[in-house]
Formats: C-alpha cells, sequence, structure tokens
C-alpha cells in the first residue's frame, strides 16, 4: 500500500535561516508526490509537486522540493525563513490504485522565531 | 474571487441531527472531493465525483451521503450526527481526476462539532 511519512512533528527554525521539512514515501511504481501548506484555520493551499522530470521542484513562496528516488524522499526547503511561513506543512503521494486519490502525511507544523 | 468556497463555515449541532454542506468551485474543473480533517490535523479522503460520478468512496460510515447536481458542486449530507463527526470538512476540485497528476484546490474547509 502507499503511504507517506513525516518523521518531524514540528521544525523549528530561525528567521533568514534554511528551513527543511522531511518527507518520505513509500509506492509501487513511479510517484507523484505533492506539497501542501496550511495557515491557522484555512484550507490547504499548494505548494509544488512531481510528476516526472527535473528532481528540484519550485513552487509557490518560494519553495523547492527535490525528490530523491534512492532514498524515496521528497523533502521540502527554502532557502531563507520567514515568520510568516509558520504553519502546517502536509507531504502527500498519489495512491496507486487509481484516480486522484492522495494519501496525506500526518502534517509538520513549521515554526519560524524571529 | 473564491475558487472552491463551502458554507457554513461553522456548524455547531447536537447529536442525532442531521446536517449538509455544501461546495461549489468556479474553476471549471470536473472533478470534486470531500476530505475530514480529525482532531489531530490527520487528512483523509472520503469519497470523489468525477463529471458527478462516485469514483472515489472510502470506508466511510453510510450515515454519510455526497450528492453533485453538477460539476460545480458538491454536497455533503450527514446523517443521525455523532459525537466522532466532530471535524473539519475540506472540499477540494481538480481538472481531470483520472491521470493522479492532477492538483487539487481546497475550500476554506467547514467545522462541524457535534454536541
Amino acid at each position: 500500500a502507499q503511504s507517506v511519512a513525516q518523521p518531524e512533528d514540528q521544525v523549528n527554525v530561525a528567521e533568514g535561516n534554511p528551513l527543511t521539512v522531511k518527507c518520505t514515501y513509500s509506492v509501487s511504481g513511479n510517484p507523484y508526490l505533492f506539497w501542501y501548506v496550511q495557515y491557522p484555520n484555512r484550507g490547504l493551499q499548494f505548494l509544488l509537486k512531481y510528476i516526472t522530470g527535473d528532481n528540484l521542484v519550485k513552487g509557490s513562496y518560494g519553495f523547492e522540493a527535490e525528490f530523491n528516488k534512492s532514498q524515496t524522499s521528497f523533502h521540502l526547503k527554502k532557502p531563507s525563513a520567514l515568520v510568516s511561513d509558520s504553519a502546517l506543512y502536509f507531504c502527500a503521494v498519489r495512491d496507486y490504485g487509481g484516480y486522484n486519490k492522495l494519501i496525506f502525511g500526518a502534517g509538520t507544523r513549521l515554526a519560524v522565531h524571529p | 474571487d473564491t475558487a472552491v468556497s463551502q458554507t457554513p463555515k461553522y456548524l455547531v449541532t447536537q447529536m442525532g441531527n442531521d446536517k449538509s454542506i455544501k461546495c461549489e468551485q468556479n474553476l471549471g474543473h470536473d472533478t470534486m472531493y470531500w476530505y475530514k480533517q480529525d482532531s489531530k490535523k490527520f487528512l483523509k479522503i472520503m469519497f470523489s465525483y468525477n463529471n458527478k460520478e462516485l469514483i472515489i468512496n472510502e470506508t466511510v460510515p453510510n450515515r454519510f451521503s455526497p450528492k453533485s447536481p453538477d460539476k460545480a458542486h458538491l454536497n455533503l449530507h450527514i446523517n443521525s450526527l455523532e459525537l466522532g463527526d466532530s471535524a473539519v470538512y475540506f472540499c477540494a476540485s481538480s481538472q481531470g481526476g483520472l491521470a493522479g497528476r492532477e492538483t487539487q484546490y481546497f475550500g476554506p474547509g467547514t467545522r462541524l462539532l457535534v454536541l
């Protein structure tokens, strides 16, 4: 069965420092991977996705993610964190069973301190 | 312009009641979804419709019944509400839903509290 893991419940980083939010996946076949962000009391906002092609994917708000097939990882990164990046981040993988069924990780809370 | 909208935003009700949540998207998408986010923020898909046809139906109690009157609308009706139904329900939509690579766009959520 397809699955995705976000090993960290929370990530703390100082403003201006680089940030990484980790995601690993387990799928049969080629993975379709997504990152979403959820601000307090808001819906999920799409950040970026990997379908095929270049392993480094650039997305919204200066975020990028690197697809690593050998390590089955899709970590989210940003070179310089902002306090406004503080939110809940979800990694998701398409379930290979069919259609557009996404399986979400448990989420990682990112706290950026001034 | 709101792309995916849900009503109501908040819903507080008593156990045993029946309630509906409505979702509308103005993105021209042909696939819509319902997700449930529990108190631990865990997100799970419940249903999906493509062109008004049910294509994903997860293991959800049959007290939950989705209805899609047209491609732009997907409603969720819940009968005999239980305490465990308290959650945030998100609607989402995508253009196409069959290949698995389409981006899903989420609504703001409906916060349901069952007392």
